[in-house]
């Protein structure tokens, strides 16, 4: 079936160095990923999106990469802090018709941030 | 600018009991979410409301959920009867529109049923 996952659970990085959270679609007609973070007791917050005719964007201290070869995204967060520390999903926004938006989440990475 | 409000924050309940959530958007965003997330996993859409018409309900058990949003801005979310299946975190969210736009999440409301 078609399924958005994370090849990764879990993620430890030491406060400083680069984290790379990984995640695969298997949707090829998906054309919009979006990356969210979810602290403990609160809801998913918006990251960076990025569309299909793209393979790299950029944000402040984060960038996600989209291959469509393999169907295959990740998020690298520069300069870990302990404020990164969360659990991180990816989403496919897919087209559903009639000018619908279905958001599908992924299961999530926990990144825990070593001082 | 106040973000999505969900209350209560958290409900914890007897199995066979109703439950109601309440949630009010950002002001203006007439798209409305309601998700589930289980822990350790991702939300999962409920339904959708394109101000007062729910668009897709696909995924929302009717035999015991509702949901309504009268007048196009806040919404509840009704459970009735509760089964022990149904601890979970319930999200709301809402956004400016369905297209692509950027979706705003409230801090849910983590129900325990017993």
């Amino acid at each position: 079936g078609e399924s958005v996952g994370l090849h990764l659970p879990t993620l430890s990085v030491q406060e400083g160095d680069n984290s790379i959270i990984n995640c695969a679609y298997s949707n090829s007609a998906s054309d919009y990923f979006i990356w969210y973070k979810q602290e403990s007791g609160k809801g998913p917050q918006f990251i960076i999106d990025i569309r299909s005719n793209m393979d790299k964007r950029q944000g402040q201290r984060v960038t996600v990469l989209l291959n469509k070869t393999v169907k295959h995204l990740s998020l690298q967060i520069a300069a870990t802090q302990p404020g990164d520390s969360a659990v991180y999903f990816c989403a496919e926004n897919r087209y559903s018709g009639a000018g619908s938006y279905q958001l599908t989440f992924g299961k999530g990475t926990k990144l825990s941030v070593i001082p | 600018e106040a973000g999505v409000v969900q209350s209560p924050r958290y409900k914890i309940i007897e199995k066979k009991q109703p439950v109601a959530f309440w949630c009010n958007p950002i002001s203006g965003h007439n798209t409305l979410y309601w998700y589930l997330q289980n822990l350790g996993q991702g939300p999962e859409l409920l339904i959708r409301y394109e101000n007062e018409e729910a668009v897709d309900d696909s995924q929302l058990p009717k035999d015991r959920f509702s949901a309504e949003r009268l007048k196009g801005v806040d919404s509840t979310l009704k459970i009735q009867p509760a089964e022990l299946g149904d601890s979970a975190v319930y999200l709301c969210a809402s956004s400016l529109r369905t297209f692509g736009g950027e979706q705003f999440f409230g801090p849910g409301t983590r129900l325990t049923v017993l």
